[in-house]
């Protein structure tokens, strides 16, 4: 079955603690995306890759780090993560020459 | 700043009745336009998506009517079931920007039987 997936799907930690929230596509997509979805703020694109070893910044990157050493994997970091890097956060994959996006199911993280 | 502005923030219909869900944007450099459906728990889904050289586009039971020169876009359920009841978000891109979608705010639809 074609998918995104996200792991952990919940996850709460402390102030400070290093974290990573991997993503995966079996779809043999170019073009991956991390977003987070906060409240009365829709989604916001924190980072983006347009292919293996390529990545660039979105509209929120401060505090997250990424890495595409693999084309189906687009683990998110989080070095020192704060309280208010808690929210909703989703993986995204594109067919390069498509529109389509195909989000994973989200990983609701915490940061206490 | 949200660069797409989503309206109204929260919906109730009855079965049966119509959803109208409004956005705006101000870049026109904007050139696809999708709406995504979200249900508790789930990402969002691709639910329909129209590009700025038509004005209307139908599937199934879902429209989006699009005004290039007010820069506003909607979506219309029309016969609305309790299946529907689910956040919608607009959302809109450029085609130099690898793909990025500006999401609305969102909108979360109830439909009551």
């Amino acid at each position: 079955e074609a998918q995104v997936t996200q792991n952990p799907r919940y996850l709460i930690t402390v102030t400070g603690k290093k974290l990573t929230v991997t993503c995966s596509q079996n779809m043999n997509h170019e073009y991956m995306s991390w977003y987070r979805q906060d409240p009365g703020l829709g989604l916001r694109q924190i980072y983006y890759s347009m292919n293996v070893e390529v990545t660039d910044k979105g509209d929120v990157p401060e505090g997250y780090k990424v890495s595409r050493k693999e084309k189906r994997n687009f683990p998110l970091i989080l070095e020192s993560p704060s309280p208010n890097q808690t929210s909703l956060y989703f993986c995204a994959s594109r067919q390069s020459g498509t529109d389509t996006q195909y989000f994973g199911p989200g990983t609701r993280l915490t940061v206490l | 700043q949200q660069q797409v502005k989503q309206s109204p923030q929260s919906l109730i219909v009855q079965k049966g009745g119509i959803s109208i869900i409004n956005c705006a944007y101000e870049n026109t450099a904007f050139d696809y336009f999708p709406w995504y459906q979200q249900f508790p728990g789930k990402g969002p889904a691709l639910l329909i998506a129209i590009r700025p050289d038509v004005s209307e586009k139908k599937e199934g039971r879902f429209t989006i009517s699009f005004n290039k020169s007010a820069k506003q876009f909607s979506l219309h359920i029309m016969d609305s079931q309790p299946g529907d009841s689910a956040t919608y978000f607009c959302a809109a891109s450029r085609g130099d920007s690898w793909g990025k979608l500006q999401f609305g705010a969102g909108t979360q639809v109830v439909v009551t039987p």
